[in-house]
């Protein structure tokens, strides 16, 4: 069975500190891994995926994450946080056809001027 | 290219009322799948869509129910509205959703509010 645990519901970071949003998961296969941010009143947008190539990911806005399959962890990290990376995260676990995802419960990420 | 879009954007209903909701993917994108977001449930799959087959359904009643038209738009529909249905409506497009890889890109969502 598929899971996702996001092990913080809130992080609050300074402007230009690093950022560190956990996230576990449990899966059957081989998982597909994604993380997607959630701004007000917005749909989910994509940040970055992992699908068994590199474990370390690049994704948009200097976001990266890195499967480590020894532990079920893909947490995600920025080297310096924006004031525009204010929002909600969620890590996504898929497998199998027809693509279902996932979701975690979400990481609420403050960041304080 | 154009992104997901979903109509209408806002919805108040009362409970026993039914609504349909649509979703328009982006061009070229054959899969369509149906989440519901709540503060006390999160993100949820409803069902997915693909050449205007349900391919994937979640754990949701019968009162949820959807489809897909031959261009890929698809329509999702609730009947008989419960004040829990009250929440924000989803969708998400990919390319063929053959593959865990494919990545899904979402609508705005729809806000429906049920009094």
């Amino acid at each position: 069975a598929q899971s996702v645990t996001q092990l913080d519901s809130h992080v609050s970071v300074s402007e230009g500190t690093p950022v560190l949003l956990r996230c576990n998961y449990s899966s059957s296969y081989s998982p597909s891994l994604f993380w997607y941010v959630q701004h007000p009143n917005k749909g989910l947008q994509l940040l970055l995926k992992y699908t068994s190539a590199a474990t370390l990911v690049k994704g948009i806005n200097g976001f990266e994450a890195e499967f480590k399959k020894s532990e079920t962890s893909f947490h995600l990290t920025k080297p310096s946080a924006h004031m525009s990376d204010a929002a909600e995260y969620f890590c996504v676990v898929s497998e199998g056809i027809g693509n279902q995802f996932y979701f975690g419960t979400g990481t609420s990420l403050t960041v304080i001027p | 290219k154009a992104g997901v879009t979903q109509t209408p954007r806002y919805l108040i209903k009362t409970r026993g009322q039914q609504v349909t909701l649509s979703c328009s993917p982006i061009s070229g994108h054959r899969s369509v799948s149906w989440y519901q977001q709540t503060p006390g449930q999160g993100l949820q799959f409803l069902f997915e869509y693909f050449s205007e087959t349900q391919r994937n359904k979640g754990n949701f009643p019968g009162r949820f129910s959807g489809r897909q038209f031959s261009n890929s738009r698809s329509e999702m529909n609730v009947s008989t509205l419960e004040l829990g249905d009250s929440a924000l409506y989803l969708c998400a497009s990919s390319t063929q959703g053959a593959s865990a890889a494919d990545t899904q890109y979402f609508g705005p969502g729809t806000r429906l509010t049920v009094l």
